[in-house]
C-alpha cells in the first residue's frame, strides 16, 4: 500500500525562523515521485517541487530546500529565514501514476 | 490567473438540490482530475479523465457524476447530497493523465469551490 505521513499538524513560528515540515512515506514500489505543494488561503495547491526515486540530491530553491532520504523513507521541506507569506498548509505528495496526499501541514508565520 | 478556473467558489445546497460544480483549463492539457478535500482527511481523488474519457472513478458515489464534454472542461453534476458531502471540491489537470509519467510532473490545480450541503 502507498502511504503518506505528515505528522506535524500545525506548526506555529515567528517571521526568520528556520522550519522543517516532516514527510515520511510508504511504498513498495522502487520507481516513484515524490511531491510538495502549496495550499495558500485562497484554495488553489501550487506545485513546488517533484523528486524521483532515484535522485536523492538534496535541492535548495532561494529560501526552500529538500532533504530526500530513501533509507528513512522521508522528503523533508525546510523553510530558511520564514515570512508571514509562507503561511499556508503544505501537502507531501506520492506518485507511480496519480497523486496521493498526506493531511497536510497547516504553518503559521506570526510577524 | 489560475490556468484552471472553477466555478462557483461557493455553493450552499440543500439535500434535494441539483447543482454542478465547473472547472476550466487554459493550458492545453489533456487530463483533468476532481479531488475532495474534508477537513483533517487527505485530499481524495475522486475521478481522472484523460482525452474526455473516465480513465478512474475512486469508488465515489452515484450522487456525483462526472462530465468531461472536451478536454478543456469538467464538470461535476451533484445530486441528492448528503451533509458529509460538504467540503472543498478541487480540480486539476495536468498534461497526461498519471502525473508521474508527464513531462514536469506537475498537477495544476484551480482555487476549488466550497460546497455545504444542509
Amino acid at each position: 500500500a502507498q502511504k503518506v505521513t505528515q505528522a506535524q499538524t500545525e506548526i506555529s513560528v515567528v517571521e526568520k525562523e528556520d522550519v522543517t515540515l516532516d514527510c515520511v512515506y510508504e511504498t513498495r514500489d522502487t520507481t516513484y515521485y515524490l511531491f510538495w505543494y502549496k495550499q495558500p488561503p485562497s484554495g488553489e495547491l501550487v506545485f513546488l517541487i517533484r523528486r524521483n526515486s532515484f535522485d536523492e540530491q538534496n535541492e535548495i530553491s532561494g529560501r526552500y530546500s529538500w532533504n530526500f532520504q530513501k533509507s528513512t523513507s522521508s522528503f523533508n521541506f525546510t523553510i530558511t529565514a520564514s515570512q508571514v507569506v509562507d503561511s499556508a498548509v503544505y501537502f507531501c505528495a506520492l506518485a507511480r501514476g496519480n497523486l496521493i496526499f498526506g493531511k497536510g501541514t497547516k504553518l503559521s508565520v506570526k510577524p | 490567473e489560475t490556468g484552471v478556473t472553477q466555478t462557483p467558489r461557493h455553493l450552499v445546497m440543500g439535500m434535494t438540490n441539483k447543482k454542478s460544480l465547473k472547472c476550466e483549463q487554459h493550458l492545453g492539457h489533456n487530463a483533468m482530475y476532481w479531488y475532495k478535500q474534508s477537513a483533517k482527511k487527505p485530499l481524495e481523488l475522486m475521478f481522472v479523465y484523460s482525452l474526455e474519457e473516465r480513465v478512474e472513478n475512486n469508488s465515489v458515489p452515484s450522487r456525483f457524476s462526472p462530465e468531461c464534454p472536451n478536454s478543456s472542461h469538467l464538470f461535476l453534476h451533484l445530486h441528492t447530497l448528503q451533509p458529509e458531502d460538504s467540503a472543498l471540491y478541487l480540480c486539476a489537470s495536468s498534461q497526461v493523465a498519471g502525473t508521474a509519467t508527464a513531462n514536469t510532473g506537475e498537477l495544476f490545480f484551480g482555487e476549488g469551490s466550497r460546497l455545504t450541503v444542509l
